[in-house]
C-alpha cells in the first residue's frame, strides 16, 4: 500500500526554522496538505495545495515542493507551535484515497 | 464559525458494535462532503471513510472495509459512524472532519475535537 514518509521528530530552539520533510512516489501527481495536531484538541489545516496557507494561519506557517518530497517550513518557531505535524495526499491509482503520512512531532527546546 | 461536536458510546466490548455521531454547524451541511478519521493511542492518523454530500456514496478504508458504515442526515446537520465486531486495536479517538473535494481527492478544512473509544472487556 501507499505510504507518506515523516521523520518521527524534529527539535528546534524558539525562534530558528523548523523543517519537516514528508516523502512520497505520488506527491508529484497529487497534492499535499498538512495538518498541525495537539493532543485533546482538533487538528488543524495549516497547508493545502501544497503551498497555500488557510486564513488564520500564521505567516510563518510556509510549504515547498520538490519531486516525491513536500516540505512544512516553520520560521521563527515558537513554543506555541510543539505539536505533530501530518502530512496527507492520495494514492493516485485509488480514486477516493486518503494517505496521512505517521506524523512528526515537533519540539522547542 | 463551524464547529464538529463527536459524540458517542466511550466502552465497547469486544465483538460489540458502536454508533458515533457528529453534530455540525456554522456552515451549509448539504454542501459537503464529510468524513471519519481515528487515531489509536500513541498511533498517527488514519482516514475510515468519506460519505457525499447527499449520501449517495460512501468510501471506506480498506482496514475497515466490511464492518463500518458511515450515514448522514442533511436534515439534522449529522453524520453517524457504526462500526461492528469490533477489536481493541479499534480503540481510538475518532474524529469527525468536513472535507473538500478536490477531483476523487481532497482535504479536511475542518476538524472536531474527537471521541474516545475504549474496547475492552
Amino acid at each position: 500500500s501507499y505510504e507518506l514518509t515523516q521523520p518521527p521528530s524534529v527539535s528546534v530552539s524558539p525562534g530558528q526554522t523548523a523543517r519537516i520533510t514528508c516523502s512520497g512516489a505520488a506527491l508529484p501527481k497529487s497534492y499535499a496538505y498538512w495538518y498541525q495536531h495537539k493532543a485533546g484538541q482538533a487538528p488543524i489545516l495549516v497547508i493545502y495545495k501544497d503551498i497555500e496557507r488557510p486564513s488564520g494561519v500564521p505567516e510563518r506557517f510556509s510549504a515547498s515542493s520538490s519531486g516525491t518530497t513536500v516540505t512544512l517550513t516553520i520560521s521563527g518557531v515558537q513554543a506555541e507551535d510543539e505539536a505533530d505535524y501530518y502530512c496527507q495526499s492520495a494514492d493516485t491509482s485509488r480514486s477516493y484515497s486518503v494517505v496521512f503520512g505517521g506524523g512528526t512531532r515537533l519540539t522547542v527546546l | 464559525q463551524v464547529q464538529l461536536v463527536e459524540s458517542g458510546e466511550g466502552l465497547v466490548k469486544p465483538g460489540g458494535s458502536l454508533r458515533l455521531s457528529c453534530a455540525a454547524s456554522g456552515f451549509t451541511f448539504g454542501d459537503h462532503y464529510m468524513a471519519w478519521i481515528r487515531q489509536a493511542p500513541g498511533k498517527g492518523l488514519e482516514w475510515l471513510s468519506s460519505i457525499t454530500n447527499s449520501g449517495d456514496a460512501m468510501y471506506v478504508a480498506d482496514s475497515v472495509k466490511g464492518r463500518l458504515a458511515v450515514s448522514r442526515d442533511n436534515a439534522k446537520n449529522s453524520v453517524f459512524l457504526e462500526m461492528i465486531n469490533l477489536r481493541p486495536d479499534d480503540s481510538a479517538v475518532y474524529f469527525c472532519a468536513r472535507r473538500i473535494v478536490l477531483g476523487t481527492y481532497g482535504y479536511f478544512d475542518y476538524w472536531g475535537q474527537g471521541t474516545l473509544v475504549t474496547v475492552s472487556s
